[in-house]
């Protein structure tokens, strides 16, 4: 089965600096990864997905994220938070032995300081 | 806007009573996800229909059922209500399978059993 493991359930960063999301996964099969963000009192929105193609991806609102196989790893980055990033973000694998259903992980709620 | 919409935005009934939660996928898109978020259980997956048809199951009790109709809109039946069904419900529409394939979250449906 698979899994995905989001290290830190809660992150503070000030404003302007590197936002580090880290996302670890678990797969038997070449993985589908992607991030999702949920705003409060919103829905899931997609940030970027990797699917084996270029191993760093690059998604809206700046953001991006490096997939490293060795280290069955997808942590995500963005170089300059903004206090607009302030919301929960979640990392998910796709499991395409069930339909492509998606497992996340527990999620990173993001915290930007003035 | 993802485009998928979900009715109700929110509902407050009573343990043992039953609920029907509507979703509608953007156009075009055959698949609909169903999932659960909850602050113990976190984001998990309930079930998926691809045009009608059941194609994965997940943790998904026994007292829920689902169905998609030939409109492609989708309805998640909860019943037997219990204090721990209290969650917010979100589907997922879809188009494409594979690499290809991205799941659209909809706003979700807050439910609150008391």
């Amino acid at each position: 089965a698979q899994s995905v493991t989001q290290l830190g359930s809660h992150v503070s960063v000030s404003e302007g600096a590197l936002v580090l999301l880290r996302c670890n996964y678990s797969s038997s099969v070449p993985p589908y990864l992607f991030w999702y963000v949920q705003y409060p009192n919103q829905g899931l929105q997609l940030l970027l997905k990797y699917t084996s193609a270029a191993t760093l991806v690059k998604g809206i609102n700046g953001f991006e994220a490096e997939f490293k196989k060795s280290e069955t790893s997808f942590h995500l980055t963005k170089p300059s938070a903004h206090m607009s990033d302030a919301a929960e973000y979640f990392c998910a694998v796709s499991d395409q032995a069930a339909g492509n259903k998606l497992t996340f992980g527990g999620g990173t709620r993001v915290l930007v300081k003035p | 806007d993802s485009g998928v919409t979900q009715t109700p935005k929110h509902l407050i009934t009573a343990t043992g009573q039953r609920v029907t939660l509507r979703c509608s996928p953007r156009s075009g898109d055959l698949s609909v996800y169903w999932y659960q978020q909850s602050l113990d259980q976190g984001l998990q997956f309930l079930i998926h229909y691809y045009n009608g048809e059941e194609r994965a199951k997940g943790n998904i009790l026994e007292r829920f059922s689902a169905q998609q109709f030939p409109d492609l809109h989708s309805e998640l039946n909860l019943s037997s209500l219990e204090l721990g069904d209290s969650a917010l419900y979100f589907c997922a529409s879809s188009v494409g399978q594979g690499p290809q394939e991205t799941q659209y979250f909809g706003p979700g449906t807050r439910l609150l059993v008391l």
